[in-house]
This record gives C-alpha cells, sequence and structure tokens, in this order.
C-alpha cells in the first residue's frame, strides 16, 4: 500500500487549498478512506471519511462545512478541498486507507502533506 | 460524547514490561475494532496493532493488545530504546453519524 500526498503549502485565513492522495498497492475503489491531521506538537485528530464508492461522507465538527472530501476511482485518488482555512487547521495532513469498505479505522498511512494559515 | 483516554506518558527500563491503557467513557468501545498506532517524532503514524490484538506483518511479537469491556491494553514486552514513540488507540464511532475517535496519545519514555 502506498498513499502519496500533495497540495500542502502555506495560505492566509480565509483563503482555500486542496489536497490530493493518490494511492497504489490495493484496490483504491474497494475500501473507505479518511483525512487525519495533526497540529504541531498535538496529538491525531480525525478530519474527513468517505465511503468505497463516495456515497457516505463524514467530518468532524471543527470542520464541517469548510471542509468537502471526494475521490476519483478512475485516478485511484482521494481529495480533501479546504475552504475558508483558519490557523487552527494548521496542520500535517495524512491521508489513510480505512480497513474496509465501510466506516472503520485507518490501517495504512501516507507521509502527510503540510498546512500552513498564517498572515 | 464517546472519548478514549490514555495517560499522556509511560516509561520502563529496557527489558521491562511497559503496559499502556485506553479507557472508554462508554461501551461502545466493544462495537467496532480498536487499533493502536505508533509515530516517531516526525514520521508518520503506523499501524502496531489492527482489529483489537493483531499484529501486522513486521511488528514485533514483543507488542501485543488486548480489548475487555470499556478498556483496551496495549503491552510492550522487553521494551528497548527503539520503541520510544507515541502510541495512539482508535476506534469507529457511529453512535451519531460517524468518526474515527483517537485517544489523546500515550508517550512512551525507556529510560
Amino acid at each position: 500500500v502506498q498513499l502519496v500526498e500533495s497540495g500542502g503549502g502555506g495560505v492566509q485565513p480565509g483563503e482555500s487549498l486542496r489536497l490530493s492522495c493518490v494511492a497504489s498497492g490495493f484496490p483504491f475503489s474497494s475500501y473507505a478512506m479518511h483525512w487525519v491531521r495533526q497540529a504541531p506538537g498535538k496529538g491525531l485528530e480525525w478530519v474527513a471519511f468517505v465511503s468505497y464508492d463516495g456515497s457516505n461522507e463524514h467530518f468532524a465538527d471543527s470542520v464541517r462545512g469548510r471542509f468537502s472530501i471526494s475521490r476519483d476511482s478512475s485516478k485511484n485518488t482521494l481529495f480533501l478541498q479546504m475552504n475558508n482555512l483558519r490557523r487552527e487547521d494548521t496542520a500535517m495532513y495524512y491521508c489513510a486507507k480505512n480497513y474496509g469498505a465501510y466506516g472503520g479505522t485507518p490501517d495504512a498511512w501516507g507521509q502527510g502533506t503540510l498546512v500552513t494559515v498564517s498572515s | 460524547q464517546f472519548v478514549l483516554t490514555q495517560p499522556p506518558s509511560a516509561s520502563g527500563t529496557p527489558g521491562q514490561t511497559v503496559t499502556i491503557s485506553c479507557s472508554a467513557n462508554r461501551s461502545d468501545i466493544e462495537l467496532n475494532y480498536l487499533y493502536w498506532y505508533q509515530q516517531f517524532p516526525g514520521m508518520a503514524p503506523k499501524v502496531l496493532i489492527s482489529r483489537n490484538d493483531r499484529r501486522p506483518s513486521g511488528v514485533p511479537d514483543r507488542f501485543s493488545a488486548s480489548k475487555s469491556g470499556t478498556s483496551a491494553s496495549l503491552v510492550i514486552n522487553a521494551v528497548r530504546s527503539a520503541d520510544e514513540a507515541t502510541y495512539y488507540c482508535a476506534t469507529w464511532d457511529d453512535t451519531l453519524t460517524g468518526r474515527v475517535l483517537f485517544g489523546g496519545g500515550t508517550k512512551l519514555t525507556v529510560l
């Protein structure tokens, strides 16, 4: 399993960013996926979930209404669209594969992409 | 609200057995698998224990885990300095909508 995130960077509060995660080594269209973040010096915080077919999505309260998650199975790619970014969204963002098709817990992680929100 | 609680720190000397707990405030922890992750500074988390008590290939058998009632434990036998890392427990919580619930993490120090 390989998960490679990209799209992170430095933005100002209120701006948008789109993260991507290219998956390989497993049948991407058969597994749910997650985004998990980790603020500097803090613990892991789950951000968003999408089921194997994109029919179910869940978001953390802290990002609901600002972030959206999607997947393109033709390109084995997971996305996280982040709008109206806040300073507290500053974190390393990890893409993670779920252990099954529906709700569950990550069983593989990417290396992460860093998002910094600062004026 | 469903919460997983871990001690913020744990320690041991080389060769000792260290146990890290993960306790839930609700019995919903029994409904879904519990995972344990190991994270070294500056690195991505890695799955240490999957599906309550399974070791993925490559994880030494010094690491084991169990779950009973509203709590779970990660046991590290013959702890080594290379085990110094932060350990997280996690489970799926579908009591309201759906989310992954992480414990706060336990930083292990090998003295």
